[in-house]
């Protein structure tokens, strides 16, 4: 069973700092792996998807790599702004087309 | 980009009542459409998979007979939360595949439903 694991869980940081958010999962054998934004209360924004093939995607200040042997992603964010602040979660795909999710990441840049 | 809409995007019942939401793509079809739900603070989980024309596939532990599932076309899926209790309270959200089989096999994802059961 596919199992998203996000470190850290909450992260508090100066405006502008550069910061890595992590994100593991268990099985290898995935399609896709996506990042999302969420800001409290509301939905989902997709920020950047990576496929199985590939091993990073940008856009803007957001990079994420993909490692798919060894079961980990991460999203950097370059200069962070307090508009950053929101819950950053991961999700994977594999055949059924079913998103699992990892726990997510709560940041706060401070001003 | 493909947009994923939601009605209602909140909404207030009393313990015992039924509540429909609507998930609808507004500009490609989509066989495949899928309901999460998120509780406070935590991730989301996955409740069922909804197949147009066929009954929907539900995860493990997600009662079928209290959430009724219903995905008539291939715009609209609908979630029923039948007899609703406070312990429903949650935020319901649902994404659409498109039909076409995209390469990316990326979903979309509709702006969530948020509900309140008094």
């Amino acid at each position: 069973k596919q199992e998203v694991t996000q470190i850290p869980a909450a992260l508090s940081v100066p405006e502008g700092e550069n910061l890595v958010l992590n994100c593991s999962f268990t099985d290898s054998a995935i399609y896709n792996l996506q990042w999302f934004r969420q800001d409290p209360g509301k939905g989902l924004t997709s920020l950047l998807l990576i496929q199985s093939s590939q091993r990073e995607q940008t856009s803007g200040r957001l990079n994420a790599s993909l490692d798919k042997s060894s079961g980990r992603s991460t999203l950097y964010i370059a200069a962070s702004q307090p508009g950053d602040s929101a819950t950053y979660l991961c999700a994977v795909t594999s055949g059924t087309y079913k998103y699992i999710f990892g726990t997510g990441t709560r940041l706060k840049v401070l001003a | 980009g493909a947009v994923v809409s939601q009605h209602p995007s909140w909404v207030i019942c009393k313990s015992g009542t039924s509540v429909k939401i609507e998930c609808r793509s507004l500009d490609f079809q989509a066989t495949t459409m899928f309901w999460y739900r998120q509780f406070p603070k935590q991730s989301l989980m996955l409740m069922a998979t909804s197949n147009e024309g066929s009954k929907a596939t539900y995860e493990q532990g997600v009662e079928k007979d209290k959430f009724l599932i219903n995905h008539a076309s291939l715009t609209l899926s609908t979630l029923t939360v039948t007899s609703a209790h406070p312990e429903d309270s949650s935020f319901y959200i649902c994404s659409a595949r498109e039909s076409t089989g995209s390469t990316y096999n990326e979903q979309f994802f509709g702006p969530g439903t948020r509900l309140t059961v008094l």
